[in-house]
């Protein structure tokens, strides 16, 4: 699976737009972006993915650049709670219920969300 | 609350004792997996399952021993262990290895002295 790179910390002010960003250079036309974040104590918890569209949920918003090598999530009105480690992963695609594809987690950024 | 429940969610054992995790899942899933997140590491992934079936060890010492008795249960088997093995174990499910989105359970801390 291609190499991530993202910020290891990042601050952003309640209520404003977080925009987390990731570095994937060597990302494969089969290959999908994800985001996973985990909250202090907590186990990992899905975000969003994409391949090549963007994608909105309730949760955030992921913009992929048109040649695939950036992506970022917006946390639209970020909050307290939205304070937590994201990790932007890139995994092939699935071909069948029996797919091996694993997801392999970064070091992420920590996002503190600032009152 | 994703689904996935790990029990206990604290563990501090001794080098020789035994002691085993629990996970269960009620999302009807076939798929389940173990993790490990030592501290200032990434996640690892250990074991995965899918529909019972082991179909991944990424080479773990024996000294780990899961067990997955059917879809919904899944049990990490622990004995002399080191303490360097002092993580938080992470359990995880969706509905096949080829599925989108895993769900992540609490996670054990487990402490060995």
């Amino acid at each position: 699976d291609a190499k991530t790179t993202q910020p290891p910390s990042m601050d952003c002010a309640e209520g404003r737009a977080a925009n987390l960003p990731c570095n994937h250079s060597t990302i494969s036309g089969n290959e999908y972006v994800y985001w996973y974040r985990q909250i202090h104590s907590q186990g990992p918890q899905y975000i969003i993915h994409g391949l090549k569209n963007n994608e909105t949920n309730e949760m955030a918003s992921l913009i992929i650049t048109e040649d695939r090598k950036s992506s970022t999530l917006i946390l639209p009105h970020a909050t307290l709670r939205d304070t937590a480690v994201y990790y932007c992963i890139v995994r092939v695609a699935p071909i069948s219920n029996f797919g091996n594809e694993k997801l392999t987690f970064g070091t992420g950024t920590r996002l503190t969300i600032i009152p | 609350e994703t689904g996935v429940t790990q029990t206990p969610r604290h563990l501090v054992m001794g080098m020789t004792n035994k002691k085993s995790l629990k996970c269960e899942q009620h999302l009807g899933h076939n798929a389940m997996y173990w993790y490990k997140q030592s501290a200032k590491k990434p996640l690892e992934l250990m074991f995965v399952y899918n529909f019972k079936e082991q179909t991944e060890n990424n080479s773990v010492p024996s000294r780990f021993s899961p067990e997955c008795p059917n879809s919904s249960h899944l049990f990490l088997h622990l004995h002399t262990l080191q303490p360097e093995d002092s993580a938080l174990y992470l359990c995880a499910s969706s509905l096949s290895t080829g599925a989108y989105e895993q769900y992540f359970g609490p996670g054990t801390r487990l402490t060995v002295t």
